[in-house]
């Protein structure tokens, strides 16, 4: 079946600017995380969506990060001011166990 | 002291090498140890996946755990040009929590 799919691929915005970043997961995975991968620092942990729950925000790094999870399914992860700082791959993931299947990711570059 | 410390690399060896790949951590209240790769411009994928303390071998690959001294490593035989990718070392706390990794050791194995 179909895997973890996740647009855009690349995506270079001007500093300032808001990105909005989309996850498809495995149909009937439970749980959806995102991930930030920038060099340097490895996979940091953004967010994690479990069901019907209150999503686990404790990794965003600021006020400027947001996600929603729509109809159990479909994520979107939303980068409001973009700084620089904010140049990394965003990989996305979900899971029906222990094991996190992860997208391809999505590219970001603020310039 | 960091939660996991891995060596990030580039490891180089000849294809046929035995590789050796590790990562300490210090929180104690990891229970389950896991080995992704991950190709380049690709999401990681789970290779292995271990709970107990002691050795588990899958085909080429052996995942050992030391939990007295919080230190796991992933035994490769055999290296072959198409195991060339960077091996990140992850830690859930339970099973669909978040995944604590290490900054990965990127390997290159020549022909």
């Amino acid at each position: 079946g179909a895997g973890v799919s996740q647009s855009p691929s690349n995506k270079v915005t001007e500093k300032g600017k808001d990105v909005e970043l989309r996850c498809d997961p495995i149909s009937g995975h439970t749980a959806l995380y995102w991930y930030r991968q920038s060099l340097g620092q490895g996979l940091e942990f953004l967010i994690y969506f479990q069901g019907n729950s209150a999503p686990d925000k404790s990794g965003l790094p600021s006020d400027r990060f947001s996600a929603e999870r729509t109809g159990g399914s479909v994520s979107t992860l939303t980068i409001q001011r973009t700084q620089q700082e904010d140049s990394a791959v965003y990989l996305c993931a979900s899971t029906s166990s222990r094991e996190q299947f992860f997208g391809p990711g999505t590219r970001l570059t603020v310039l | 002291q960091k939660e996991v410390e891995q060596d990030p690399g580039p490891l180089s060896v000849p294809e046929g090498a035995i590789v050796s790949l590790n990562c300490t951590y210090s929180n104690s209240a990891f229970q389950y140890f896991m080995w992704y790769r991950q190709y380049s411009r690709k999401g990681p994928e789970l290779l292995m996946y271990t709970y107990s303390s002691g050795n588990k071998e899958d085909g080429r690959f052996t995942a050992q755990v030391d939990k007295s001294s919080k230190y796991i490593s992933l035994f490769i035989r055999d290296s072959q040009p198409s195991d060339s990718a960077t091996y990140l070392c992850a830690f859930p706390l339970s099973g669909y929590s978040t995944l604590t990794f290490g900054k990965g050791t990127m390997l290159l194995v020549s022909p």
